[in-house]
């Protein structure tokens, strides 16, 4: 079984740009979450999509944004990149259900964002 | 709210034992463990449910005190490949929009 799959993998940007990163899960997986992670501050939650529906949400600016389509793939969307944006962006698929995250988590091998 | 972990840093010897704590200030439903090696994604340990259950596999297990809202990872007999930083995940409630929140991590270095 494949596991799951970022593109791209190394990205650099300028500030004030935009930046989409795709996500796919493992086959059969419904649920995607997003995580920033930056050092000495782990690994921090974005969203999670759930069925093309967001079922929730981080701490971040709107500047954040996601989506899932109807295969499950997500995107992720930054609008007006500032330098702090700079960091590694993971995603995750697991079979979660309805009930919530009680699911192990697979995680991609993430797109190191880069903010000059 | 972010779980704290702690230490933030450990370092042993192969064969030491270690153990890594997880609290958190609410009450929780599920605490998560991932270990994530240098320059690589996070990889599932374990999941522990509510319920005050100690799971593991290996020589490394886990327990989950939810009167408490803590959890612990034990290591025993450490070996090499134990090296890396683990991370606990806290999930809230049962509810289908709770988020898992992860705690910053401990860094664990296992020398010969």
């Amino acid at each position: 079984k494949a596991g799951v799959t970022q593109t791209p993998r190394y990205l650099i940007k300028t500030r004030g740009q935009q930046v989409t990163l795709s996500c796919s899960p493992i086959s059969g997986h419904r649920s995607v979450s997003w995580y920033q992670q930056t050092p000495g501050q782990g690994l921090q939650f974005l969203f999670e999509y759930f069925s093309e529906t967001q079922r929730n949400k981080g701490n971040f600016p709107g500047r954040f944004s996601g989506r899932q389509f109807s295969n499950s793939r997500s995107e992720m969307n930054v609008s007006t990149l500032e330098l702090g944006d700079s960091a590694l962006y993971l995603c995750a698929s697991s079979l979660a259900l309805a009930g919530g995250l009680h699911n192990e988590q697979f995680f991609g091998p993430g797109t190191r964002l880069t903010v000059l | 709210q972010q779980p704290v972990q702690s230490p933030q840093a450990v370092i042993l010897r192969e064969g030491e034992d270690a153990v890594i704590n997880c609290s958190s200030s609410k009450a929780l439903y599920s605490v998560h463990w991932y270990r994530q090696k240098h320059g690589e994604a996070p990889v599932f340990l374990m999941i522990l449910l509510k319920g005050g259950e100690q799971k593991g596999h290996d020589k490394i297990s886990a327990s989950f005190n939810e009167k408490k809202q803590q959890s612990s990872l034990y290591l025993t007999a450490s070996q090499l490949s134990y090296s890396g930083t683990y991370f606990c995940g806290t999930v809230r409630s049962n509810f289908g929009n709770e988020k898992l929140t992860f705690g910053t991590g401990t860094r664990l270095t296992i020398i010969p």
